[in-house]
């Protein structure tokens, strides 16, 4: 069983469109978080969500809007895409995001390409 | 600014011998360390978790923890080609609810 999913594991649209990527844990963890790794391969972290509630909120567009439906879920939706917007986005999750911090795992990617 | 430092590389190495890898952090406050792996394409797979000073071995791997010096480092014994990677150190942030993660060292295991 897959412990973190994502969906799709491409997306290739043009400049300008509307896109969603999804994530799911079966892990049971409590926190889920949202990172994009540029091609100079700097992890960078854009969101998390403890139990539904949005715990960080890096300087991040507000194209970018993270929306989870409930803990085992949490799905990124990007509006107005733009060329800088092509990375890939890792979905992660842990059991709890207080210290000491459990580790994260992370989802497979979303490789975005914005043409 | 909180950072994690790491050097770029590549470090090279032959099969069979000791890898060691560096990081060094500036939040005196971080109480938790990371180290991952990331193959070329793929998402980061942690390997070893470190929150007291000193030394946790996890078969091939040791991970070593000084605060004093806020010095975090991994050793590979054995290495072997299939080890050739990305490993990215991070640290938890002492007074928020994130990680801080370094650039990653690339690592390659020559045979």
């Amino acid at each position: 069983d897959t412990a973190v999913s994502q969906t799709p594991k491409y997306l290739v649209t043009q400049m300008g469109n509307d896109k969603s990527i999804k994530c799911e844990q079966n892990l049971g963890h409590d926190t889920m978080y949202w990172y994009k790794q540029d091609s100079k391969k700097f992890l960078k972290i854009m969101f998390s969500y403890n139990n539904k509630e949005l715990i960080i909120n890096e300087t991040v567009p507000n194209r970018f809007s993270p929306k989870s439906p409930d803990k085992a879920h949490l799905n990124l939706h990007i509006n107005s895409l733009e060329l800088g917007d092509s990375a890939v986005y890792f979905c992660a999750s842990s059991q709890d995001d207080r210290v000491p911090v459990y580790e994260q795992f992370f989802g497979p990617g979303t490789r975005l390409t914005v043409l | 600014q909180k950072e994690v430092e790491q050097n770029s590389g590549p470090l090279s190495v032959p099969e069979g011998a000791i890898a060691s890898l560096n990081c060094t952090y500036s939040d005196r406050g971080s109480q938790s360390f990371f180290w991952y792996r990331q193959y070329s394409g793929k998402s980061p797979e942690l390997i070893m978790s470190i929150y007291s000073n000193g030394d946790k071995e996890d078969g091939r791997f040791t991970a070593q923890l000084n605060k004093a010096s806020q010095y975090v480092s991994l050793l590979i014994r054995d290495s072997q080609p299939s080890d050739s990677a990305t490993y990215l150190c991070a640290a938890h942030a002492g007074n928020n609810r994130k990680l801080i993660w370094g650039l990653g060292t690339s690592l390659g295991v020559n045979p």
